[in-house]
Parts: structure tokens; sequence; C-alpha cells
């Protein structure tokens, strides 16, 4: 049990909606990182935020966007979504302070996205 | 971002240690390696991290060379319940996460 929740655990869309994922950091955390994996693959790092800002972007469209509150819980957002946007979407929490050093993250289970 | 290396998959029977090694050449002065263990369907797992030397925590230990540019996780008697992807990582704390394919572990009863 990481502390890291992500709502819903499914979701069905079509072609061209837009969907909103929700994710709430384990307690004490200052930054969440979310992340695309297709079957098959590895996870695939999409952004991260730390305090409110993005802080690191990965090789996806603009369409993909995210939100960072101040309580450190997070949303991803996905517009105009495509048949490649079927995927297990993963939220990931760490600790960004002075002492922290290698990167330690803890995941959510997951929201699975089908889009039709 | 150091890019990593390991087997695509690898079998054990169950009470064998496992031993997963990843290769990371290009390892940075800075960086730390970590390995996360991911079930079907579920978020990648912690398992361990370490910069040099040996690590060991209750569920596995960590050999990493003087050079740095490998290391080698090892599970002592594994169970049916080990068999899961493992990924390798490297970078420091300020890295985005980069997964490759892992290694597909297949624990035999």
């Amino acid at each position: 049990e990481t502390g890291v929740t992500q709502s819903p655990t499914h979701l069905i869309k079509t072609r061209g909606q837009q969907v909103t994922l929700r994710c709430s950091s384990q307690s004490g955390h200052n930054t969440v990182s979310w992340y695309q994996q297709a079957l098959g693959q590895g996870p695939q790092f999409i952004f991260q935020y730390y305090r409110e800002e993005e802080n690191g972007r990965g090789n996806f469209p603009p369409r993909f966007s995210g939100l960072q509150f101040p309580n450190y819980s997070s949303e991803l957002n996905v517009n105009a979504l495509e048949l490649d946007d079927s995927a297990l979407y993963l939220c990931a929490s760490s600790l960004r302070d002075r002492i922290s050093q290698g990167n330690i993250q803890y995941f959510g289970a997951g929201t699975r996205l089908s889009v039709l | 971002l150091a890019k990593t290396t390991q087997p695509i998959s690898m079998d054990s029977y169950e009470g064998q240690e496992v031993n997963i090694t990843c290769s990371h050449n290009n390892i940075a002065t800075n960086d730390y390696i970590t390995w996360y263990q991911q079930f079907p369907s579920q978020g990648p797992r912690f398992i361990i991290q370490g910069y040099k030397t040996k690590v060991t925590n209750e569920v596995a230990s960590l050999f990493i060379p003087a050079d740095r540019k490998s290391s080698t996780l090892s599970l002592p008697r594994v169970s049916l319940s080990d068999t899961a992807v493992y990924y390798c990582l490297v970078g420091d704390r300020s890295t985005p996460l980069v997964f490759g394919k892992g290694t597909r572990l297949s624990v035999i009863a």
C-alpha cells in the first residue's frame, strides 16, 4: 500500500472526447508524476509537477495537460482522445527536498483507459 | 539520461536465488540505481535503491561494482508470488524515471 490513490480505476471513452484522471498523493509528498503504460511496455513519462508547477515533460503532445493542487493532489487531462491513448495511466508521488537524493517514486494502481 | 539494458525474461524454480543484471554504461556521477517490481494491472512498486557497493533490505539485495556500469538485483529464495516484471532505472533526484521493457521473471513450482 503506497498511499497513492487514483480514480477512476477504469474508464471507457470514444474518440474525440476529453478525459480527466485524478490522483491523490502520499501524505507529505510534494511532487507528482504521470506515466502512460501501453500493453507490454514499460511506463512512459508524461510530465511531472513540483509544488504546483510543471517541472519536466516527456514526448507527449499538448493535448495532454495537468494540474497540481495546493494539497499536492493532481489531475491529468487528455483532450481529443485518439485510439492510441488506450493505456494504463499511472500516477506517482515523491518527496523532493534538500536531502533527498535518488528519485524514489510511489505509484498508484493506475486508471485503465479504453478509447473506442 | 542514462539508458539501461537488462534481459527480456528469466525463468526460475521456487526456492532458488534469482540474480537479474542490469547494464548502465553511461551512468552519471549523481545517478542512483533503483529497481521496481510490477505485477499485471498494478503500478510499479519500489524494491531497492543504491549508489555503490551493496545494499540489502528485507526484500532484496543490490550489488553495484566499483565502476557502477552495471548492477545486480538479487532475490533470495523466490516464490510464485515473485513472478512479475522487474525494472532497473538510473537517475538523480530530479531526473524523470525512464523505464525500459524490464525483465519478466517467471517462477515455476
